[in-house]
């Protein structure tokens, strides 16, 4: 069973800094890695997709890595701003499932709460 | 750009009553999926949904559980009976197709609170 941990569960950090949210997996065998944004008592807002095969992607101030054979993604947030204080959370997408189809179902981490203050 | 939208965002339901919670995905998706999150916990898949019919269920989705899209837009999670357990955070979202891993997009979310 795929399971997906977050550290640190929570991150204070002053405006201006770059900073590193990390996502461990046990399952290496993924289809893809997604990073959500979700605000207090709001949805989830899709930061960046990584597709298995692929080693980044970069999203404006966002970069997200896969190493996907150690289970690992980090989240990294360039000049930090008050206004990424959010909760940040990591997807997994495992594989195709034995019949050669994947319904995409995801499996998340319990999130990093970041603030970020003036 | 478009999204997934919920309604209501708010439900409040006696144990024991129906309640259905509705959500219009983006309209060329052609997956969909319902997740709960109860307060202070993990985002937990329910349910996919694709051609009409369930392609994969969580252990959590019982008996007391469905979902429809009863006409092309709409998509629909009943839940038959609820129980205190049940509130949560309930979140529909919506996926492109297939091919290479296309992102879901979430809706808001509709908070069930169960009295």
């Amino acid at each position: 069973k795929q399971e997906v941990t977050q550290i640190p569960a929570a991150l204070s950090v002053p405006e201006g800094e770059n900073l590193v949210l990390n996502c461990s997996f046990t399952d290496s065998a993924i289809y893809n890695l997604q990073w959500f944004r979700q605000d207090p008592g709001k949805g989830l807002t899709s930061l960046l997709l990584i597709q298995s095969s692929q080693r980044e992607q970069t999203s404006g101030r966002l970069n997200a890595s896969l190493d996907k054979s150690s289970g690992r993604s980090t989240l990294y947030i360039a000049a930090s701003q008050p206004g990424d204080s959010a909760t940040y959370l990591c997807a997994v997408r495992l594989g195709q499932n034995a019949g050669g189809t994947s319904y995409g179902k995801l499996t998340f981490g319990q999130g990093t709460i970041l603030t970020v203050h003036p | 750009e478009p999204e997934v939208t919920q309604t209501p965002s708010h439900q409040v339901t006696q144990m024991g009553q129906e309640v259905i919670l509705r959500c219009v995905p983006i309209s060329n998706h052609l997956y969909f999926y319902w997740y709960r999150q109860i307060l202070g916990q993990k985002v937990e898949f329910l349910v996919s949904f694709y051609n009409n019919e369930i392609s994969e269920k969580s252990e959590i989705f019982d008996d007391q559980f469905s979902v429809e899209r009863p006409d092309g837009s709409n998509f629909t999670l009943k839940i038959r009976s609820t129980k205190l357990e049940d509130s949560a955070m309930y979140f529909c979202a919506s996926r492109f197709s297939g091919r290479a891993g296309q992102p879901q997009h979430f809706g808001d979310g509709t908070r069930l609170s169960i009295l």
